[in-house]
């Protein structure tokens, strides 16, 4: 495997369900990120881990639970969601610099969400 | 807060025309800006990073500009092909930080 995967690549769920999306960077970075991409909507940052440690919650609501076990891995944890989560979900993956600032970013293909 | 956006949000040309997407943005105190290029149902392919410190980036038939001070980017394609349809998308960095601030994109189709 290669660059950036994510699993499953289309999910349908109940709003009862409990799912996990997963998503796995082959390229040695130390920072990880989820996106949201809804219909007619910029690309909207989630969540970064920088160097495995959260440094940004962009106001997502708690039904959305991020975890980053190491810096190759990182989940999104879904529960009692809403059908206006449904969206593309994107992880990308890049190069923190200490100094702060970062390479390109690398994105995974994306789970395509629906909430029944 | 950093603000993108993107003109046009659609474009449709010929094969062979060359052409310009353009994208600004709200905040000038940018670490870098990137373009990438979505498929339908696709993730993000990445095409080029400018620094902050550069005015333009090339990749074979993509060139990219960074102009600061007007908080504008170009991205200029040259001899367009239909394998070239996609939407393309701009992004600056929040200041000086790793998050990315996207546009709405510009969807292109170059018919055959």
């Amino acid at each position: 495997e290669t660059g950036v995967t994510q699993t499953p690549r289309h999910l349908v769920m109940g709003m009862t369900n409990k799912k996990s999306l997963k998503c796995e960077q082959h390229l040695g970075h130390n920072a990880m990120y989820w996106y949201k991409q809804s219909a007619k909507k910029p690309l909207e940052l989630m969540f970064v881990y920088n160097f495995k440690e959260q440094t940004e919650n962009n106001s997502v609501p708690s039904r959305f639970s991020p975890e980053c076990p190491n810096s190759s891995h990182l989940f999104l944890h879904l529960h009692t969601l809403q059908p206006e989560d449904s969206a593309l979900y994107l992880c990308a993956s890049s190069q923190v610099n200490l100094a702060g600032g970062s390479d390109t970013q690398y994105f995974g293909p994306g789970t395509r969400l629906t909430v029944l | 807060k950093q603000e993108v956006t993107q003109i046009p949000a659609a474009l449709s040309v010929p094969e062979g025309e060359n052409l310009v997407l353009n994208c600004s943005f709200t905040d000038s105190a940018i670490y870098n800006l990137q373009w990438f290029r979505q498929d339908p149902g696709k993730g993000l392919t990445s095409l080029l990073l400018i620094q902050s410190s550069q005015r333009e980036q090339t990749s074979g038939r993509l060139n990219a500009s960074l102009d600061k001070s007007s908080g504008r980017s170009t991205l200029y394609i040259a001899a367009s092909q239909p394998g070239d349809s996609a939407t393309y998308l701009c992004a600056a960095t929040q200041g000086g930080s790793e998050k990315l601030v996207f546009g709405k994109g510009t969807k292109l189709t170059v018919n055959p």
